[in-house]
């Protein structure tokens, strides 16, 4: 079937630091892979995609790229600051009749000043 | 503009209970589609629209009912609450149904809490 698997929470960590957050899927056909966040109290939004193996999707300082080769859609950022605390949804869809979203099951991401 | 609006924001109900969420999107949307998000568990498709006078369950549909009779409304039933029901329901919408490429636009979310 079609899952996502994302790093377990929450995530620590202080201002400026290195963030990754993994994300792997699994599914049937070439799925478009998707980061989503959801900052407190608001509904979620998109951060950035990629379509197709090998592309880079970036917005924000947040950056990932499809790698079809290890089924994988890690989410890195070079510098977090305090406001990218969050929660973050890796995605992917599929196309059964429609459109469906397939999320992760969310990373808390939490960072100190 | 205003996207994709929920009400209520939240929402307290005893079991049994019926009550209705609505959703509504101004960006002709055809493709709407009702999430329930849960701790642990990411967020789970309930039932989706393809455009009006067309819906299709999702994974999780047992105890929703939803009608498509405008572009712009997607309400979310339920018909009697319970428990299990509890969480936070998000609204989506999307500009092409069939492409897998497209961005989905979200609602702020409504929180329910059954009793």
């Amino acid at each position: 079937g079609n899952s996502v698997t994302q790093m377990e929470g929450p995530v620590t960590l202080s201002e400026e630091a290195f963030l990754t957050i993994n994300c792997t899927y699994t599914a049937t056909g070439y799925p478009s892979l998707f980061w989503y966040v959801q900052y407190p109290g608001e509904g979620l939004q998109l951060l950035l995609k990629a379509t197709k193996a090998d592309d880079k999707g970036s917005n924000k300082g947040f950056e990932a790229t499809y790698r079809k080769e290890t089924t994988s859609f890690h989410l890195e950022k070079g510098s977090v600051q305090v406001s990218d605390s969050a929660v973050y949804f890796c995605a992917l869809t599929i196309i059964q009749g429609a459109q469906k979203l397939v999320f992760g099951q969310g990373t808390r991401l939490t960072i100190n000043p | 503009n205003a996207g994709v609006t929920q009400t209520p924001k939240f929402q307290v109900l005893k079991t049994g209970q019926s009550m209705t969420l609505q959703c509504a999107q101004d960006m002709n949307h055809e493709y709407m589609s009702w999430y329930r998000q849960d701790p642990g568990m990411g967020l789970r498709l309930i039932h989706y629209s393809v455009g009006a006078g067309i819906t299709d369950q999702g994974e999780v549909p047992n105890g929703y009912n939803v009608s498509r009779s405008t572009t712009e409304d997607f309400p979310l039933r339920l018909l009697s609450a319970a428990p299990s029901q509890t969480s936070v329901y998000f609204c989506a919408s999307s500009p092409d149904l069939a492409g897998a490429q497209e961005t989905q636009y979200f609602g702020p979310g409504t929180r329910l809490l059954v009793l």
